[in-house]
């Protein structure tokens, strides 16, 4: 049973646009989140993460919103460059779950020029 | 600051035969982790370390895997005998764990992708 869960395999945007990355989550115990960038022959790089205690945490290009109501989290990145293109994985933990990182599928992004 | 730094970056091994990858945290995190990828999938955890400790290898197949963190820094994986299926990419991960704090950002090396012929 896949806890996390990104349900769009792919994704491609105009560079200069917005691109939009959703996750969403079925563990109510989930109480860190991040999003991780990965390149081909390379490990996931971390990019941005969220507490629940927030629902936006902003950090240049990227946004990470948080709507625990509706166990669904995105990230936003504004404005979409071609550096961008990569594939983006959703991962989220509990504190009471020894910290293990539960990963998603991820996100194929593809920003083109 | 370096990164995780895992190697070799890439083996090619034929069934049956031993391997090894090793990776060096980053410098001051307490907590080691390995992880296995196939592609089109998430990170797999095989074991996480806290210091010297294996504090997690439930997910490790203890038949043929092994690790090993002397020190609590330095750390390698082991694969003896490796099979087919053990083709993937093996990540090292690391973090600094502060008692009392429960959230907390992991850092990947490059990886080291393995192929089983």
């Amino acid at each position: 049973d896949q806890q996390v869960k990104q349900n769009s395999p792919s994704l491609s945007v105009q560079e200069g646009r917005i691109s939009i990355l959703n996750c969403d989550y079925t563990n109510s115990m989930f109480d860190y989140f991040l999003w991780y960038k990965k390149y081909p022959a390379e490990g996931p790089t971390f990019l941005i993460s969220i507490s629940s205690i927030k629902d936006k945490n902003e950090d240049g290009r990227f946004t990470v919103f948080l709507n625990k109501s509706a166990k669904h989290l995105s990230l936003h990145i504004v404005p979409s460059q071609p550096g961008d293109s990569a594939v983006y994985f959703c991962a989220a933990s509990a504190s009471g779950n020894n910290r293990k990182l539960i990963w998603g599928l991820g996100t194929s992004l593809a920003v083109n020029p | 600051e370096a990164g995780v730094v895992q190697s070799p970056r890439y083996k090619i091994i034929e069934k049956k035969q031993p391997v090894a990858f090793w990776c060096n945290p980053i410098s001051g995190h307490n907590t080691l982790y390995w992880y296995l990828q196939n592609l089109g999938q998430g990170p797999e955890l095989l074991i996480r370390y806290e210091n010297e400790e294996a504090v997690d290898d439930s997910q490790l197949p203890k038949d043929r895997f092994s690790a090993e963190r002397l020190k609590g820094v330095d750390s390698t994986l082991k694969i003896q005998p490796a099979e087919l299926g053990d083709s993937a990419v093996y990540l090292c991960a690391s973090s600094l764990v502060v008692s009392g704090m429960y959230q907390e950002t992991q850092y990947f090396g490059p990886g080291t992708r393995l192929l089983v012929l």
